[in-house]
């Protein structure tokens, strides 16, 4: 069955760092999201992407948040430079354009120092 | 603005019990999708069921049924005979299409705890 995958799994940064999460969505989904769970606290949307441009994007999605699609099976968020609080699970999801379900990958935990 | 409110923050049932997990939902939309998700321990989001507004069928899929009344605008999860794997969080989202917000809006989870 075809899933979501993201990699690291894990990544430890310094405060004002950059770092890149990189997500594979599901091969024939178009629709592409990215989300961040802060330990022991609920899901947050941050954006979503679709045709190679933003389509929605949190308050929490700041200018020191970018997303990218450099091919055609890599989705990518970009951290500028991480701050304390961006310590948190990031997880990718995609869905197909005739559906509303989005399937989520694995997650990359971040932890900023 | 939309809203999803998961009261039951823990918990705890003995293995074999039937758990019902709680969701009430706020939306101005009168099309709307619901879901729910489950994370276990290990972290990942697994998703078990996605309802449209207009289908307001109860639906079982094994020990798992959704109940789904737009009438007090909740969508309650019932596990029947509860087993150790069971225990995760399990939140319960919503999307709404018709104003262009597909991104989930995700309530702050139930953690369920199945002893055995």
């Amino acid at each position: 069955e075809p899933e979501v995958t993201q990699t690291p799994s894990h990544q430890v940064t310094q405060m004002g760092q950059e770092v890149i999460l990189r997500c594979v969505p599901i091969s024939n989904h178009l629709y592409f999201y990215w989300y961040r769970q802060i330990l022991g606290q609920k899901v947050e949307f941050l954006v979503s992407f679709y045709n190679n441009e933003i389509s929605e994007k949190s308050e929490i999605f700041d200018d020191q948040f970018s997303v990218e699609r450099p091919d055609g099976s890599n989705f990518t968020l970009k951290i500028r430079s991480t701050k304390l609080e961006d310590s948190a699970m990031y997880f990718c999801a995609s869905r197909a354009i005739v559906s509303d379900t989005q399937y989520f990958g694995p997650g990359t935990r971040l932890t900023v120092l | 603005a939309q809203k999803v409110t998961q009261a039951q923050t823990e918990i705890s049932v003995v293995e074999k019990e039937d758990v019902t997990l709680d969701c009430v939902y706020e939306t101005r939309d009168t099309t709307y999708y619901l879901f729910w998700y489950k994370q276990p321990p290990s972290g990942e989001l697994v998703f078990l069921i996605r309802r449209n507004s207009f289908d307001e069928q109860n639906e079982i899929s094994g020990r798992y049924s959704w109940n789904f009344q737009k009438s007090t605008s909740s969508f309650n999860f019932t596990i029947t005979a509860s087993q150790v794997v069971d225990s995760a969080v399990y939140f319960c989202a919503l999307s709404e299409p018709d104003t262009g917000r597909r991104a989930l809006t995700f309530g702050s989870g139930t953690r369920l705890q199945v002893q055995p």
